[in-house]
C-alpha cells in the first residue's frame, strides 16, 4: 500500500507570490490534515479536511487555505507569500476524522514539502 | 500562557543505554499526550500516547510517564539503538470552551543521537 505522497518535495518562491502544495493520502483514507513545521515554532496544525469538508482549523491567517477533492487528494494554497512562510509543510492522512488535527496511531504523515521564500 | 516544551534540545546516548526525553506542559486541563519520532527527511511517526487519567503506559521498548502534579511527561526508550536517532517531540490535546472543541499543541522537539 503506497504511503502519503506530497508534491513537490522542494519549492522556492519569492515574496508576494502564491504557492499550491499537493497531498495524496493513503488509499481509502478520507481525512487529510496539514501542518507547518519551522525551527522556531515547531509543528503547528493548519487545517483538516474530511470528505471534502474542512473540519478543524488552526490559528493561521486567511492567506492559508486548502481544499479536498472527491478522490481525497488535498491541496494547500498560500497566497502573498512572506519570508516567514518558509517551512516544511506536512500532510497526514487518516481513515477517520481527527481530534483537533491528530488521530494518533491511525494517522500517517507524508515526507513534507520544503518551501523556501526568498 | 500555554506551552508544551522540551527540557533539552539535544540528547546524546551510547547504544544500549536507556534514553529519557522530557516534556513539560503548562495547562492542567490537558486531556491527551502523544509522542512522535521524526527522522531526518521524513514526517513524524506516532510512537505512543497516554490519556490524562493514566500515569504510565508501555509499548515496545518505550514507556511514557505522566506526572500531573508537576505537569511533566517523559518518554523512556530502553536499550537505545542507532535507529532511534531522530527528533522526538510531544503533543498535547486539551478541550477548550467546555464543549467539543479541542486545541492541539506540539512541543519543539529533542534531537536524540545514539552513538555506536
Amino acid at each position: 500500500k503506497a504511503g502519503v505522497t506530497q508534491t513537490p518535495r522542494y519549492l522556492i518562491k519569492t515574496r508576494g507570490q502564491q504557492v499550491t502544495l499537493s497531498c495524496s493520502p493513503i488509499s481509502g483514507h478520507r481525512s487529510v490534515s496539514w501542518y507547518q513545521q519551522t525551527p522556531g515554532q515547531g509543528l503547528q496544525f493548519l487545517f483538516e479536511y474530511f470528505s471534502e469538508t474542512q473540519r478543524n482549523k488552526g490559528n493561521f491567517p486567511g492567506r492559508f487555505s486548502g481544499r479536498q477533492f472527491s478522490n481525497s487528494r488535498s491541496e494547500m494554497n498560500v497566497s502573498t507569500l512572506e519570508l516567514g512562510d518558509s517551512a516544511l509543510y506536512l500532510c497526514a492522512s487518516s481513515s477517520k476524522p481527527t481530534i483537533a488535527g491528530l488521530n494518533t496511531d491511525t494517522q500517517y504523515f507524508g515526507p513534507g514539502t520544503r518551501l523556501t521564500v526568498l | 500562557g500555554e506551552s508544551v516544551g522540551l527540557h533539552l534540545p539535544t540528547l546524546s546516548v551510547q547504544e544500549g543505554d536507556n534514553s529519557i526525553i522530557n516534556c513539560a506542559y503548562s495547562n492542567s486541563a490537558s486531556d491527551y499526550f502523544i509522542w512522535y519520532k521524526q527522522e531526518s527527511g521524513k514526517g513524524p511517526q506516532f510512537i505512543i500516547d497516554i490519556r490524562s487519567n493514566m500515569d504510565k503506559r508501555q509499548g515496545q521498548r518505550v514507556t511514557v510517564l505522566l506526572n500531573k502534579t508537576v505537569k511533566h511527561l517523559s518518554l523512556q526508550i530502553a536499550a537505545t539503538q542507532p535507529g532511534d536517532s531522530a527528533v522526538y517531540f510531544c503533543a498535547e490535546i486539551r478541550g477548550v470552551s467546555g464543549g467539543s472543541n479541542y486545541k492541539l499543541t506540539f512541543g519543539k522537539g529533542t534531537l536524540l543521537t545514539v552513538n555506536p
